[in-house]
Protein backbone atom coordinates (compact mmCIF):
# COMPACT_ATOMS: atom_id res chain seq x y z
CA UNK A 1 0.00 0.00 0.00
CA UNK A 2 1.50 3.03 -1.36
CA UNK A 3 1.98 6.24 1.80
CA UNK A 4 1.00 9.72 1.87
CA UNK A 5 3.25 11.52 -1.03
CA UNK A 6 4.21 14.87 -0.89
CA UNK A 7 5.80 17.45 -2.97
CA UNK A 8 7.42 19.20 -3.28
CA UNK A 9 9.94 17.79 -0.77
CA UNK A 10 12.03 20.95 -0.28
CA UNK A 11 11.13 24.65 -1.62
CA UNK A 12 13.14 27.85 -1.00
CA UNK A 13 11.34 31.41 -1.45
CA UNK A 14 11.99 34.77 -0.32
CA UNK A 15 9.33 36.49 1.51
CA UNK A 16 6.04 37.78 0.18
CA UNK A 17 6.10 35.40 -2.50
CA UNK A 18 3.74 32.61 -2.62
CA UNK A 19 4.10 28.69 -2.51
CA UNK A 20 1.55 25.99 -2.80
CA UNK A 21 2.36 22.49 -1.18
CA UNK A 22 0.62 19.19 -2.67
CA UNK A 23 -0.39 16.03 -0.85
CA UNK A 24 -1.83 12.88 -2.12
CA UNK A 25 -3.45 10.58 1.11
CA UNK A 26 -3.61 7.11 1.23
CA UNK A 27 -6.01 5.24 -0.96
CA UNK A 28 -9.56 5.35 0.62
CA UNK A 29 -8.65 7.64 3.57
CA UNK A 30 -11.59 9.84 4.39
CA UNK A 31 -9.69 12.51 6.39
CA UNK A 32 -6.76 14.38 5.71
CA UNK A 33 -4.28 16.45 7.34
CA UNK A 34 -2.01 19.47 7.40
CA UNK A 35 -0.02 19.68 10.37
CA UNK A 36 2.51 22.46 10.36
CA UNK A 37 6.01 21.60 12.18
CA UNK A 38 8.33 24.27 13.05
CA UNK A 39 12.10 23.52 13.71
CA UNK A 40 12.25 22.18 17.35
CA UNK A 41 8.72 21.94 17.95
CA UNK A 42 6.13 19.27 17.53
CA UNK A 43 3.54 19.47 14.59
CA UNK A 44 0.53 21.64 14.88
CA UNK A 45 -3.02 20.94 13.18
CA UNK A 46 -3.18 23.54 10.29
CA UNK A 47 -6.25 22.38 8.69
CA UNK A 48 -8.15 18.76 8.96
CA UNK A 49 -10.76 17.82 5.60
CA UNK A 50 -12.88 14.99 5.81
CA UNK A 51 -13.88 14.38 2.60
CA UNK A 52 -13.70 17.45 0.95
CA UNK A 53 -15.54 19.26 3.60
CA UNK A 54 -13.16 21.40 6.36
CA UNK A 55 -13.65 19.80 9.92
CA UNK A 56 -10.95 22.18 11.70
CA UNK A 57 -9.09 25.27 10.57
CA UNK A 58 -9.27 27.16 14.06
CA UNK A 59 -5.25 27.87 14.03
CA UNK A 60 -4.95 28.26 10.22
CA UNK A 61 -3.62 31.50 9.42
CA UNK A 62 -6.44 32.71 7.12
CA UNK A 63 -5.09 36.09 5.97
CA UNK A 64 -2.64 33.99 4.27
CA UNK A 65 -2.95 30.63 4.19
CA UNK A 66 -5.51 28.93 2.31
CA UNK A 67 -6.02 25.18 1.52
CA UNK A 68 -8.49 22.89 -0.83
CA UNK A 69 -9.14 19.58 -1.36
CA UNK A 70 -10.95 19.03 -4.41
CA UNK A 71 -13.01 16.02 -4.50
CA UNK A 72 -11.97 14.90 -1.78
CA UNK A 73 -8.94 13.25 -2.65
CA UNK A 74 -5.63 15.31 -3.32
CA UNK A 75 -5.32 18.47 -1.54
CA UNK A 76 -3.16 21.71 -1.70
CA UNK A 77 -1.73 24.01 0.80
CA UNK A 78 -0.86 28.01 -0.30
CA UNK A 79 1.09 30.50 1.30
CA UNK A 80 0.57 34.30 -0.25
CA UNK A 81 2.31 36.45 0.77
CA UNK A 82 4.80 34.29 2.81
CA UNK A 83 6.78 35.51 6.14
CA UNK A 84 10.07 34.53 7.25
CA UNK A 85 7.91 32.66 10.05
CA UNK A 86 6.45 30.57 7.78
CA UNK A 87 9.89 28.67 7.45
CA UNK A 88 8.75 25.15 8.93
CA UNK A 89 8.09 21.22 7.63
CA UNK A 90 4.54 21.37 6.33
CA UNK A 91 3.20 17.87 7.03
CA UNK A 92 0.45 15.83 5.44
CA UNK A 93 -1.68 13.31 7.01
CA UNK A 94 -4.64 11.04 6.39
CA UNK A 95 -6.82 8.31 8.35
CA UNK A 96 -9.04 6.68 7.04
CA UNK A 97 -12.07 8.01 9.36
CA UNK A 98 -12.52 10.98 11.54
CA UNK A 99 -13.27 8.25 14.35
CA UNK A 100 -11.45 9.56 17.34
CA UNK A 101 -8.16 7.26 18.37
CA UNK A 102 -7.67 6.41 14.32
CA UNK A 103 -3.93 6.30 13.69
CA UNK A 104 -3.18 8.93 11.32
CA UNK A 105 -0.10 8.31 8.77
CA UNK A 106 1.96 10.87 8.07
CA UNK A 107 3.94 11.99 4.58
CA UNK A 108 7.57 12.68 4.03
CA UNK A 109 6.85 16.65 4.56
CA UNK A 110 7.76 19.64 2.28
CA UNK A 111 10.79 21.60 3.90
CA UNK A 112 9.78 25.24 3.61
CA UNK A 113 12.51 27.76 3.75
CA UNK A 114 11.57 31.72 3.31
CA UNK A 115 14.25 34.15 3.38
CA UNK B 1 -6.87 23.02 26.86
CA UNK B 2 -5.25 20.16 25.69
CA UNK B 3 -1.13 20.06 26.09
CA UNK B 4 1.47 17.47 25.97
CA UNK B 5 4.24 18.08 27.95
CA UNK B 6 7.82 16.50 27.21
CA UNK B 7 10.34 18.00 29.89
CA UNK B 8 13.25 16.47 28.19
CA UNK B 9 14.46 18.30 25.06
CA UNK B 10 17.65 15.98 24.13
CA UNK B 11 19.29 13.00 26.02
CA UNK B 12 22.43 11.02 24.66
CA UNK B 13 23.34 7.13 25.62
CA UNK B 14 25.56 4.65 24.48
CA UNK B 15 23.92 1.55 22.81
CA UNK B 16 22.40 -1.12 25.25
CA UNK B 17 21.78 1.45 27.85
CA UNK B 18 18.01 1.65 28.69
CA UNK B 19 16.45 5.05 28.73
CA UNK B 20 12.48 6.70 29.94
CA UNK B 21 11.43 9.32 27.62
CA UNK B 22 8.48 11.53 29.70
CA UNK B 23 5.17 12.87 28.59
CA UNK B 24 2.64 14.47 30.95
CA UNK B 25 -0.41 15.75 28.98
CA UNK B 26 -2.85 17.69 30.25
CA UNK B 27 -7.32 17.72 28.99
CA UNK B 28 -10.22 18.29 30.94
CA UNK B 29 -12.01 15.26 28.66
CA UNK B 30 -12.60 11.84 30.32
CA UNK B 31 -12.31 10.03 26.64
CA UNK B 32 -9.08 10.60 24.83
CA UNK B 33 -6.10 9.02 23.16
CA UNK B 34 -2.66 9.50 23.53
CA UNK B 35 -0.24 8.34 21.00
CA UNK B 36 4.04 7.75 20.73
CA UNK B 37 5.53 8.32 16.92
CA UNK B 38 8.98 8.55 15.75
CA UNK B 39 10.67 10.90 13.51
CA UNK B 40 13.48 10.01 12.25
CA UNK B 41 16.27 12.00 10.14
CA UNK B 42 14.25 11.33 7.28
CA UNK B 43 11.25 13.40 8.39
CA UNK B 44 8.38 10.96 8.43
CA UNK B 45 6.54 10.40 11.74
CA UNK B 46 6.16 6.88 12.14
CA UNK B 47 3.21 5.72 14.37
CA UNK B 48 4.51 3.62 17.46
CA UNK B 49 1.54 3.26 19.87
CA UNK B 50 -2.26 3.73 20.65
CA UNK B 51 -4.00 4.34 24.15
CA UNK B 52 -7.41 5.38 25.27
CA UNK B 53 -8.04 6.79 28.31
CA UNK B 54 -10.03 3.74 29.26
CA UNK B 55 -7.29 1.26 28.96
CA UNK B 56 -4.49 1.49 31.92
CA UNK B 57 -2.75 -1.98 31.45
CA UNK B 58 1.12 -1.56 30.51
CA UNK B 59 2.32 -2.67 27.12
CA UNK B 60 4.98 -4.23 25.64
CA UNK B 61 6.35 -4.51 22.32
CA UNK B 62 9.40 -6.17 21.64
CA UNK B 63 12.44 -3.66 23.08
CA UNK B 64 9.57 -1.10 23.80
CA UNK B 65 7.28 -0.52 26.85
CA UNK B 66 4.64 1.83 27.63
CA UNK B 67 3.82 2.78 31.18
CA UNK B 68 0.24 5.03 31.26
CA UNK B 69 -0.79 6.49 34.84
CA UNK B 70 -3.84 8.43 34.91
CA UNK B 71 -3.18 9.59 38.28
CA UNK B 72 -0.57 11.43 37.06
CA UNK B 73 -1.11 12.14 33.48
CA UNK B 74 1.99 10.73 32.34
CA UNK B 75 2.36 8.01 29.37
CA UNK B 76 5.79 7.37 29.92
CA UNK B 77 7.93 5.26 27.40
CA UNK B 78 10.79 2.72 27.48
CA UNK B 79 13.45 1.50 25.36
CA UNK B 80 15.37 -1.61 26.84
CA UNK B 81 19.08 -1.88 25.56
CA UNK B 82 18.88 0.54 23.29
CA UNK B 83 20.50 0.44 19.32
CA UNK B 84 22.40 3.12 17.48
CA UNK B 85 18.81 2.66 14.87
CA UNK B 86 16.58 3.99 17.93
CA UNK B 87 18.26 7.66 17.26
CA UNK B 88 15.58 9.73 16.54
CA UNK B 89 13.34 12.48 17.56
CA UNK B 90 9.82 11.01 19.53
CA UNK B 91 6.62 12.83 20.05
CA UNK B 92 4.21 12.33 22.14
CA UNK B 93 0.71 13.39 21.57
CA UNK B 94 -2.85 13.92 22.79
CA UNK B 95 -6.11 13.36 20.76
CA UNK B 96 -9.50 14.54 23.01
CA UNK B 97 -13.18 13.48 21.87
CA UNK B 98 -14.54 16.11 21.78
CA UNK B 99 -12.31 18.43 19.67
CA UNK B 100 -11.86 17.02 16.19
CA UNK B 101 -9.24 14.06 15.86
CA UNK B 102 -6.51 16.25 15.65
CA UNK B 103 -2.98 15.36 17.40
CA UNK B 104 -1.82 17.95 20.13
CA UNK B 105 2.01 16.78 19.90
CA UNK B 106 4.77 18.07 22.46
CA UNK B 107 7.74 19.43 21.70
CA UNK B 108 9.11 15.96 20.94
CA UNK B 109 12.43 14.84 22.45
CA UNK B 110 15.74 14.20 20.66
CA UNK B 111 17.41 10.72 21.43
CA UNK B 112 20.85 9.83 20.30
CA UNK B 113 22.12 6.37 20.83
CA UNK B 114 26.22 6.09 20.28
CA UNK B 115 27.95 3.29 19.35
Amino acid sequence: EAGVAQSPRYKIIEKRQSVAFWCNPISGHATLYWYQQILGQGPKLLIQFQNNGVVDDSQLPKDRFSAERLKGVDSTLKIQPAKLEDSAVYLCASSSSGTLGNEQFFGPGTRLTVL
Amino acid sequence: AQKVTQAQTEISVVEKEDVTLDCVYETRDTTYYLFWYKQPPSGELVFLIRRNSFDEQNEISGRYSWNFQKSTSSFNFTITASQVVDSAVYFCALSEARGSEKLVFGKGMKLTVNP
